[in-house]
């Protein structure tokens, strides 16, 4: 069974970090794209970023919101995903969901998502 | 930046038809894909690449996609059916719909 778990949200002041992470099971991860997709509270879905297969040159792509604050990155070894979140806002404040991908934009199997607030 | 357009809300008859559509410009040019999201839980891929099922995915979900309007269509919608529906297509970014509440009468 496919499965993505993800962890380290949490409370965090403005101007912070935090960096994401989501455990896969269940599927080839070192052959899978992966993507990042936030819900803000009340709002509808926003993609963050995505990462292709390290065969695929392990390329990353991010929407124009997080770009140069956001990086994803991934350890194959340990089936892991990454996501690193610097100089947040407030509006960054969302749950934020794993995903893997469907090459090359087909958001397939989610994660449960874990919460991130940004507030001082 | 491209746009997709989707009502707030569609009410239904239990075991009638649901219709949601997802607004765009030339969207026929893309391919939409469809989510499922109840509510305290994950989104759930619904259909992709406009008409195609995941496995495990009723028959009761199709889709559509002609012109500037792709459509999710709900045949013989049941109450597990109540949920929020978002489109979504690639534009040199990931691009989702507002969402639109299904309601199940």
């Amino acid at each position: 069974e496919v499965q993505l778990v993800e962890s380290g949200g949490g409370l965090v002041k403005p101007g912070g970090s935090l960096r994401l992470s989501c455990a896969a099971s269940g599927f080839d991860f070192s052959n899978a794209w992966m993507s990042w997709v936030r819900q803000a509270p009340g709002k509808g879905l926003e993609w963050v970023g995505r990462i292709s297969s390290k065969t695929d040159g392990g390329t990353t792509d991010y929407a124009a919101a997080v770009n140069g604050r956001f990086s994803i990155s991934r350890d194959d070894s340990k089936h892991t995903l990454y996501l690193q979140m610097n100089s947040l806002k407030t509006e960054d404040t969302a749950v934020y969901y794993c995903t893997t991908l469907i090459v090359p934009d087909v958001f397939d199997v989610w994660g449960q998502g874990t919460k991130v607030t940004v507030s001082s | 930046s491209y746009e997709l357009t989707q009502p707030l809300s569609v009410s239904v008859a239990l075991g009638q038809t649901a219709r949601i559509t997802c607004g765009g410009n030339n969207i026929v040019s893309k391919n939409v894909h469809w989510y499922q999201q109840k509510p305290g839980q994950a989104p759930v891929l619904v259909i992709f690449r406009d008409y195609s099922r995941p496995s495990g995915i009723p028959e009761r979900f199709s889709g559509s996609n002609s012109g500037d309007t792709a459509t999710l269509t709900i045949s013989g919608a049941q109450a597990g059916d109540e949920a929020d529906y978002y489109c979504q297509v690639w534009d040199s970014e990931g691009v989702f719909g507002g969402g639109t509440k299904l309601t199940v009468l």
